[in-house]
């Protein structure tokens, strides 16, 4: 089955543990993405990824990192979380994004994230 | 600025009627996408349908079709015929030609449909 895997799907954490979030996708996509969503906010894009070791900054990547050794793997890394950080984290992936590529984005279950 | 705008929080409906939920996007570029996604109170993301920028026709999938105003730079998602499963969070989404690896959300429309 096609899919987008996260985890954990919960993660209640204290401030300054050092914590990752994994993303894998079995679509040989070569575009990977995390987001946050945040009540009135909607979904802010944190990291992207267009293939093996091309990573790039969305509107909202501090605090994140992201690494892409593998084409499947995506993990998002919080070296340092703060409460701030509390929020719903998607992963998504998509075939490939080019100029006028209509391609969906596929999306992972979600985690969510506490930080105390 | 605010690249994609949904100005409905919330909105109810009957079932069985239609509904139109709200969306304003902006850009200067002429090649440009637009996405809605669904989010049942699961929490899962659900794409539904897409828009291009150059596409002649307004999009439809099933019961979700798309009101496309490209000189209002609106993008409105109408659902025909509402069912109590449409009840969730909707969400408008954009990616334009010149940021094409960047994907930005609206605030997202709740929607509730009453039996």
């Amino acid at each position: 089955e096609a899919q987008v895997t996260q985890n954990p799907r919960y993660l209640i954490t204290v401030t300054g543990k050092k914590l990752t979030v994994t993303c894998s996708q079995n679509m040989n996509h070569e575009y990977m993405s995390w987001y946050r969503q945040d009540p009135g906010l909607g979904l802010r894009q944190i990291y992207y990824s267009m293939n093996v070791e091309v990573t790039d900054k969305g509107d909202v990547p501090e605090g994140y990192k992201v690494s892409r050794k593998e084409k499947r793997n995506f993990p998002l890394i919080l070296e340092s979380p703060s409460p701030n950080q509390t929020s719903l984290y998607f992963c998504a992936s998509s075939l490939e994004t080019a100029p006028l590529r209509t391609d969906t984005q596929y999306f992972g279950p979600g985690t969510r994230l506490t930080v105390l | 600025a605010q690249k994609i705008t949904q100005t409905q929080p919330g909105m109810f409906v009957q079932e069985k009627e239609a509904v139109t939920l709200d969306c304003t996007y902006d850009t200067s570029d002429q090649s440009y996408g637009l996405f809605w996604y669904k989010q049942p109170s699961s929490g899962e993301m659900i794409f539904l349908i897409y828009q291009g920028s150059y596409d002649e026709q307004n999009a439809t999938e099933g019961r979700y079709s798309l009101n496309f105003q490209k000189a209002r730079k609106s993008a409105n998602l109408v659902i025909s015929a509402s069912q109590l499963g449409d009840s969730a969070m909707y969400f408008c989404a954009m990616r334009d030609f010149y940021n094409f690896n960047k994907f930005y959300f609206g605030s997202g429309t709740k929607l509730n449909v009453k039996p």
